[in-house]
């Protein structure tokens, strides 16, 4: 059975600090991604990465940075909290290649005060 | 560049009623289409996806979708739902080429039935 796991369901943190979001997937695959999820816009992509060390801007990169150190774990960090990010994160991973399906992790609400 | 319109925030409807959830997108090179569900306090999973071939999917859970290329539509049909199909529905698009897998959605589509 696929799985994507998210290190928190919920987080409560402080504008300034520096958070890390964590995302282990077990099935080998190539690519993860980062979405944040808000009503009325849906999941925005913040950054995926295709390989090991290998990592590409999304559509909202600003605010945020990521790592991947091993093919299993993508970490979603933010540098200096603030109270427009604000969100539901979601993770999600896929075999390399157009026609394979993203499976997804089952997100952490992140609240900043 | 792509995006995707789901033309409904909300639908309500009642139990064993037909359910159609609009999608609409916007490309200037040919894309796969995807639909996903995301149950409450859930991540999202695949409902269905149109790669090439019969315009009409299936998918899971009794749900199918229609591939109209003239229209640039995609809308995901159920003839009789349960309550169990509750949850928001996003609509996603893919262009053929290039961009890792990445995914443009939609706002997605709450669906509210109610018995």
């Amino acid at each position: 059975d696929v799985k994507v796991t998210q290190s928190s369901r919920y987080l409560v943190k402080r504008t300034g600090e520096k958070v890390f979001l964590e995302c282990v997937q077990d099935m080998d695959h190539e690519n993860m991604f980062w979405y944040r999820q808000d009503p009325g816009l849906g999941l925005r992509l913040i950054y995926f990465s295709y390989d090991v060390k290998m990592k590409e801007k999304g559509d909202i990169p600003e605010g945020y940075s990521v790592s991947r150190e091993k093919k299993e774990r993508f970490s979603l960090i933010l540098e200096s909290a603030s109270t427009n990010q604000t969100s539901m994160y979601l993770c999600a991973s896929s075999l390399r290649g157009e026609v394979y399906e993203q499976y997804f992790g089952p997100g952490t609400r992140l609240t900043v005060t | 560049a792509q995006s995707v319109t789901q033309l409904d925030s909300q639908v309500p409807v009642f139990e064993e009623a037909p359910v159609e959830l609009r999608c609409n997108y916007s490309s200037s090179v040919s894309v796969y289409l995807f639909w996903y569900v995301q149950y409450p306090n859930q991540g999202l999973q695949l409902l269905l996806k149109y790669l090439s071939g019969s315009t009409l999917v299936k998918g899971i859970n009794g749900f199918e979708a229609e591939f109209n290329k003239s229209q640039t539509s995609f809308h995901l049909r159920k003839p009789s739902v349960h309550i169990s199909d509750t949850a928001e529905y996003f609509c996603a698009v893919r262009p053929f080429s290039g961009g890792y897998n990445k995914l443009i959605f939609g706002a997605g589509t709450r669906l509210a039935v109610h018995p």
